[in-house]
């Protein structure tokens, strides 16, 4: 039973475009959530985080929207750089764990 | 500062055999958990250690387990192997246990395991 769901597996946004990656979660009990990426043969390393009682953090091309009445989140990268190919997972933190969705593979090209 | 350490990368076993994998933390940090990353099923939580006491634990069946040693440095074991434990294996550590600093886990590069 996947808790965290990124229902799109992969995403191609053309250089300079915004790329917007989604993410659903079941529990309203989540009150945490980050966004990791992570290259080939690399450990995903941390993006950017957001509280629920926030509904959007920014962190300069980054930006983490979060609407808790849909239990969906979506990460905003503006402008796409080709350095953005990766995989994204988004997670949520319930009281003692980060719970994982499967991931959204983005390639920006040229 | 060195990240933090996954031995070995590649290994390959049969099923029926068992494996260690190992994980050496960043210096300071005292939490290591542990994650199983496949196709399509993302990032699984496998257990989490801190201070040589395991915290928590994923849904995982018994042949998986774990160990933290006074160094922080862990160990992951998996017993009877299976064809569907074909994995990358990562490891995270972190400063802290409280969850609000789990934006700061740092994950090693993973030990890819195959299972033939």
């Amino acid at each position: 039973d996947q808790q965290v769901k990124q229902n799109s597996p992969s995403l191609s946004v053309q250089e300079g475009r915004i790329s917007i990656l989604n993410c659903d979660y079941t529990n309203s009990m989540f009150d945490y959530f980050l966004w990791y990426k992570k290259y080939p043969a690399e450990g995903p390393t941390f993006l950017i985080s957001i509280s629920s009682i926030k509904d959007k953090n920014e962190d300069g091309r980054f930006t983490v929207f979060l609407n808790k009445s849909a239990k969906h989140l979506s990460l905003h990268i503006v402008p796409s750089q080709p350095g953005d190919s990766a995989v994204y997972f988004c997670a949520a933190s319930p009281t003692d764990k980060l719970i994982f969705g499967t991931g959204t593979r983005l390639q920006v090209f040229p | 500062k060195a990240g933090v350490t996954q031995t070995p990368r590649y290994l390959i076993k049969t099923r029926g055999q068992q494996v260690t994998l190992s994980c050496s933390p960043i210096s300071g940090h005292r939490s290591v958990s542990w994650y199983q990353q496949t196709p399509g099923q993302g990032l699984q939580f496998l257990f989490e250690y801190f201070s040589e006491t395991q915290r928590n634990k994923g849904n995982f069946p018994g042949r998986f387990s774990g160990r933290q040693f006074s160094n922080s440095r862990s160990e992951m074991n998996v017993s009877t192997l299976e064809l569907g434990d074909s994995a990358l294996y990562l490891c995270a550590s972190s400063r802290y246990l409280d969850r609000r600093n789990t934006g700061e886990l740092f994950f090693g590069e993973g030990s890819r395991l195959t299972v033939l």
